[in-house]
């Protein structure tokens, strides 16, 4: 079965960087994107980007360009997201999603990773 | 960067109740609309795609329409599990942008 496991909470202080992990399973990890999803409390859901599994590509939105990195590891089958300048209002649970290349709506989530920024 | 409006924020309803959520975009977005319900702690879920299409599993209870800016997701008999946060998502073009979600309550 699909599955997309991220890995654990962080707590980081204002002007640090977290990463983030999300490894897949029971599929072929190049066949399908993987985005980054954010959901601050009480917010709606905010895309931060993409990254094409098959030949690294990735997209993001100008909310988080510069401050943002997406990355892949096929040999793990593991997608990354890396955020900068981390500042309060980052505080959110962070998803991982898949979706089809054509098509860029999230059959599949991670479980969310909650980071909270605080000094 | 194309927004999307639900309404309404709150909806209180009762089980065997008909409901309806509007989801409306800044400009059009023909069909490239998703449905996603959200329960407590967990990761949003699939519901239907395409405005229509609903995804494997889901009860046929549920059902979308729509097209260019104005979409709808029914419910045409609430059962006490569907009461739950629900969000649209277009995806005719990238940022992909959400809905800010309609929260499905007990009456």
């Amino acid at each position: 079965q699909v599955q997309l496991v991220q890995s654990g909470t962080e707590v980081k202080k204002p002007g640090a960087s977290v990463k983030l992990s999300c490894k897949a399973s029971g599929y072929t990890f190049t066949n399908f994107a993987i985005h980054w999803v954010r959901q601050a409390p009480g917010q709606r859901l905010e895309w931060m980007g993409r990254v094409n599994t098959g030949n690294g590509n990735t997209q993001y939105s100008q909310e988080f360009q510069g401050r943002v990195t997406i990355t892949r590891d096929t040999s793990a089958s593991t997608a990354n997201m890396e955020l900068s300048s981390l500042r309060s209002e980052d505080t959110a649970v962070y998803y991982c999603a898949r979706s089809s290349y054509d098509y860029s709506c999230f059959d599949y989530w991670g479980q969310g990773t909650l980071v909270t920024v605080s000094s | 960067d194309i927004q999307m409006t639900q309404s309404p924020s709150t909806l209180s309803a009762s089980v065997g109740d008909r409901v309806t959520i509007t989801c409306r975009a800044s400009q059009s977005i023909s069909t490239w609309l998703a449905w996603y319900q959200q329960k407590p702690g967990k990761a949003p879920k699939l519901l239907i795609y395409k405005t229509s299409t609903l995804e494997s599993g889901v009860p046929s209870r549920f059902s979308g329409s729509g097209s260019g800016t104005e979409f709808t997701l029914t419910i045409s008999s609430l059962q006490p599990d569907d009461f739950a946060p629900y969000y649209c998502q277009q995806y005719n073009s990238f940022p992909l942008t959400f809905g800010g979600g309609t929260k499905v309550e007990i009456k």
